[in-house]
């Protein structure tokens, strides 16, 4: 069965810092991985996309790498800003016959001013 | 593109009424997906079509549900009778073979 799943489920940080959120997958067999964001009461806004060929992929603080091999990606956020607050998730795509986008059950993030 | 556009926006409905939900997906994109998502359950993939073709639908929980495509601009998600459990955010997702883009959602209460 295809599932993703995230550690942890929620994250206090205060202002700042840097820190690593998880996404771990059954099967490898991916064809891309989507970080989305998603602030209460709001639709999910697209972060960064890996390809399943590529090993990493940035943007402004944000960083995410992907490791098939092992069935990880993980979200690295510099530079922590109340602003980051939001719930985070992660979706693996597959290919092949069924092109299924699944969904982890999410990071909900809290950073302190 | 004025992106993924869901309606109604919310809806409210008594038990046993039949609610239609709709979506409009970005032009272009060939994959159209429906989610609900629970604070239980997190996000489920409800259904999913390609070029208008319905590809998987074992995630709809009940044939109460049932979901259409009629053309490349439209889809909807209808569930009839309605019940108290079906309350939730419905998403709507587009693609095309890489990066998916999400509606603002329908927040469906059956009360």
């Amino acid at each position: 069965k295809q599932e993703v799943t995230q550690i942890p489920a929620a994250l206090s940080v205060p202002e700042g810092e840097n820190l690593v959120l998880n996404c771990s997958f059954t099967d490898s067999a991916i064809y891309n991985l989507q970080w989305f964001r998603q602030d209460p009461g709001k639709g999910l806004t697209s972060l960064l996309l890996i390809q399943s060929s590529q090993r990493e992929q940035t943007s402004g603080r944000l960083n995410a790498s992907l490791d098939k091999s092992s069935g990880r990606s993980t979200l690295y956020i510099a530079a922590s800003q109340p602003g980051d607050s939001a719930t985070y998730l992660c979706a693996v795509r597959y290919g092949g016959a069924t092109n299924k986008l699944i969904f982890g059950t999410g990071t909900l993030l809290a950073v302190q001013p | 593109d004025a992106g993924v556009i869901q309606s109604p926006r919310h809806e409210v409905t008594e038990m046993g009424q039949e609610v239609t939900l709709r979506c409009k997906p970005i032009s272009g994109h060939d994959y159209l997906f429906w989610y609900r998502q629970t604070m239980m359950r997190g996000l489920e993939l409800l259904i999913y079509f390609n070029n208008n073709v319905p590809i998987d639908d074992s995630g709809m929980p009940e044939d109460r549900f049932s979901a259409k495509m009629p053309n490349a601009s439209f889809s909807t998600l209808k569930i009839q009778p309605s019940e108290p459990r079906d309350s939730a955010v419905y998403f709507c997702a587009s693609s095309a073979v890489t990066e998916a883009f999400f509606g603002q959602g329908t927040r469906l209460t059956v009360v």
